[in-house]
């Protein structure tokens, strides 16, 4: 069965740090891009960024709202991928989930997606 | 960047309904676009890529069709659980981005 569990979530103060992991298994986790995407309560998904495979030099994008301040990253030994979440704003509050990500030419989607972790930037 | 306009944002259906989403987008995505439903408290879930391709055991009644900034979700007959948040989302070019979503509820 192909699943991604997260984990690393919790209460930190504004300008804090968070690391994030998601366990990738049940696929060959080296070959896929991972992305992140997250979801403020109440509100609708947001792409956070990405990390390509090695075969495209595990490059990584970034949304304009984190770049900077976020950094993608993975192990393929240990089939992880991390989200380094560096001076934490009130606004990153958020569920974040991590996604396998197809990229192909024609064909391109996010599945499967993990059951999300949940940040809360407060004082 | 390319923004997703998806509409309308609610919309309230019965069981056995006929509902159509739209999805526009600020520029052509060629068929860059896929579809997901997200149930309250889940993760969403993948239903259709490539505009208009199918999951795998997702049911037929989902379907989608369009190209380049116009894009429609169809769902025939609305079941029970199919009463859900629904979001387009366009992997054509960075930052890839997601419609702000059109929440079907129980009339």
């Amino acid at each position: 069965e192909i699943q991604l569990v997260e984990s690393g979530g919790g209460l930190v103060q504004p300008g804090g740090s968070l690391r994030l992991s998601c366990a990738a298994s049940g696929f060959t986790f080296s070959a896929y891009y991972m992305d992140w995407v997250r979801q403020a309560p109440g509100k609708g998904l947001e792409w956070v960024g990405r990390s390509t495979n090695k075969a495209n030099g595990y490059t990584t994008e970034y949304a304009a709202s984190v770049k900077g301040r976020f950094t993608i990253s993975r192990d393929d030994s240990e089939n992880s991928l991390y989200l380094q979440m560096n001076s934490l704003k009130t606004e990153d509050t958020a569920v974040y989930y991590c996604a396998r990500g197809v990229t192909g030419i024609m064909n391109r989607w996010f599945d499967p997606w993990g059951q999300g972790t949940l940040v809360t930037v407060s004082s | 960047d390319i923004q997703l306009t998806q509409s309308p944002s609610f919309l309230s259906a019965s069981v056995g309904d006929r509902v159509t989403i739209t999805c526009r987008a600020s520029q052509g995505i060629s068929s860059h676009l896929a579809w997901y439903q997200q149930k309250p408290g889940k993760a969403p879930k993948l239903l259709i890529f490539a505009a208009s391709t199918l999951q795998s055991g997702v049911p037929s009644r989902f379907s989608g069709s369009g190209s380049g900034t116009e894009f429609t979700l169809t769902i025939t007959s609305l079941q029970p659980e199919d009463f859900a948040t629904y979001y387009c989302q366009q992997l054509n070019s960075y930052p890839l981005t997601f419609g702000g979503g059109a929440k079907v509820e129980i009339k």
